[in-house]
């Protein structure tokens, strides 16, 4: 069974701190896709990365593709209360996609 | 623009009883599927469609059915709940037919308890 695990798990710090929350598997993909989740409502892509050592920014969310293609790490500059989420990675293997079981995220004003 | 729509929202079954779970997209989605998300588990699949008339399993297909009459409907069906059924549902489309390489458009979920 190929599995994507995520850390932390929890994790819950003050607006304007810097975090770095991890994807990893020891099986390579060939493409990996970051999820944002909000109470009460489905999952919506942020960013699909597809080459070994991809960087792809969104604003102040920073994403990388391992060299391998067997993890990515998600990193987000000065945190905001509006980042405070599910943060969900999924990658495609045997044209489905596995999913990792999420890092909460939580911004305090 | 609606997107995938599903409901009902919230449902409360006691044990044995049976219901459906209805999923409509408005995107001329090929591919769409059905998850549950539980606590510290992630999502996982229960049955995918590659297009109309098509459906296959996932990786939790014990105790539910669907079909896939149209392209824009796949309903979920509980023949007879079961409260490890009880979790939050989420229906999701995707332009691929396959689904492998793109965006998964999900809807809003539905949480649904067994007693």
């Amino acid at each position: 069974t190929q599995l994507l695990e995520q850390s932390p798990q929890f994790l819950s710090i003050q607006e304007g701190e810097n975090l770095t929350v991890y994807c990893n598997s020891s099986s390579v993909f060939s493409s990996l896709q970051w999820y944002r989740q909000e109470p009460g409502e489905g999952p919506v892509l942020l960013v699909t990365v597809v080459t070994g050592g991809e960087v792809k920014k969104l604003k102040r969310l920073t994403f990388q593709f391992g060299d391998a293609r067997k993890d990515s790490s998600l990193h987000i500059t000065a945190a905001q209360p509006g980042d405070t989420g599910l943060y969900l990675c999924a990658a495609y293997s045997n044209y489905q996609l596995i999913w990792g079981a999420g890092t909460k995220l939580i911004i305090k004003p | 623009n609606a997107g995938v729509t599903q409901t009902p929202k919230f449902q409360v079954l006691k044990t044995g009883q049976s219901m459906t779970l209805q999923c409509a997209q408005d995107m001329n989605h090929e591919y769409m599927s059905w998850y549950r998300q539980d606590p510290g588990m992630g999502l996982r699949l229960i049955h995918y469609s590659v297009g109309a008339g098509i459906t296959d399993q996932g990786e939790v297909p014990n105790g539910y059915n669907v079909s896939r009459s149209t392209t824009e409907d796949f309903p979920l069906r509980l023949l007879s709940a079961a409260p490890s059924q009880t979790s939050v549902y989420f229906c999701a489309s995707s332009y691929s037919r396959q689904g492998y390489t793109g965006e998964l458009f999900f809807g809003e979920g539905s949480r649904l308890t067994v007693l």
